[in-house]
């Protein structure tokens, strides 16, 4: 167990540009979540993968946010047009799922990445 | 819809003392229950759950938490706090039978341990 990995762990952007974080869960964890969090507050629910499938996502992510994980391991999240108020921190946490008495796995989190927008 | 309320911004306890977290929390069906804590710079760090069963839960560190179903509450307690024990601390909930996978967490509360 190596635990949930996230890439880069800070990054720096103008106003307008684009952002991309990858998420690296533990490797036998089949579900995956993003969530945000700012200065002060609990992180937020962004969005939910089991295996590739995105099952559910928060009304926070606005259509300039997307995230993929195209092959079921390894997740991405994407921020088009970054604005001041994304800058946060940006957590992702892996789970097992879809076994009888898993719906109570605990998430297991990485260190997050912290967008700053300028 | 599911809510976490942690009424306190900040805890202060001297070493050695006894400690107590405070959350509440508000879901349709029974609850999943989890507390989590947070360093500097860090992730969350799974410290210990509520699932069923009995209503006093032990986890991590020494630490432990009550479910109390009537007042709709899931306290963190220690025994007697240690310096090291200073972080932020996360409670966070799960609705058992809303068919959603979304964990929600309270805003935190930071507990201060006093050498």
């Amino acid at each position: 167990d190596t635990g949930v990995s996230q890439n880069p762990r800070h990054k720096i952007t103008k106003r307008g540009q684009n952002v991309t974080f990858r998420c690296d869960p533990i490797s036998e964890h089949n579900r995956l979540y993003w969530y945000r969090q700012t200065l002060g507050q609990g992180p937020e629910f962004l969005t939910y993968f089991q295996n590739e499938a995105q099952l559910e996502k928060s009304r926070l992510l606005s259509d300039r946010f997307s995230a993929e994980r195209p092959k079921g391991s390894f997740s991405t999240l994407e921020i088009q047009r970054t604005e001041q108020g994304d800058s946060a921190m940006y957590l992702c946490a892996s789970s097992l799922g879809g076994q009888v008495g898993s719906y109570n796995s605990p998430l297991h989190f990485g260190n997050g990445t912290r967008l700053t927008v300028t | 819809a599911q809510s976490v309320a942690q009424p306190e911004d900040q805890v202060n306890v001297a070493e050695g003392n006894p400690l107590t977290v405070k959350c509440t929390y508000s879901v349709s069906g029974n609850p999943y229950l989890f507390w989590y804590v947070q360093y500097p710079n860090r992730g969350l760090q799974f410290l210990l759950k509520y699932i069923t069963g009995d209503n006093l839960v032990k986890g991590s560190y020494g630490f432990e938490a009550e479910f109390n179903k009537s007042q709709t509450s899931f306290h963190l307690k220690k025994p007697s706090a240690l310096v090291s024990d200073s972080a932020l601390y996360f409670c966070a909930v799960r609705d058992r039978d809303g068919g959603y996978q979304k964990v929600t967490f309270g805003i935190g509360t930071k507990l201060q341990v006093i050498p």
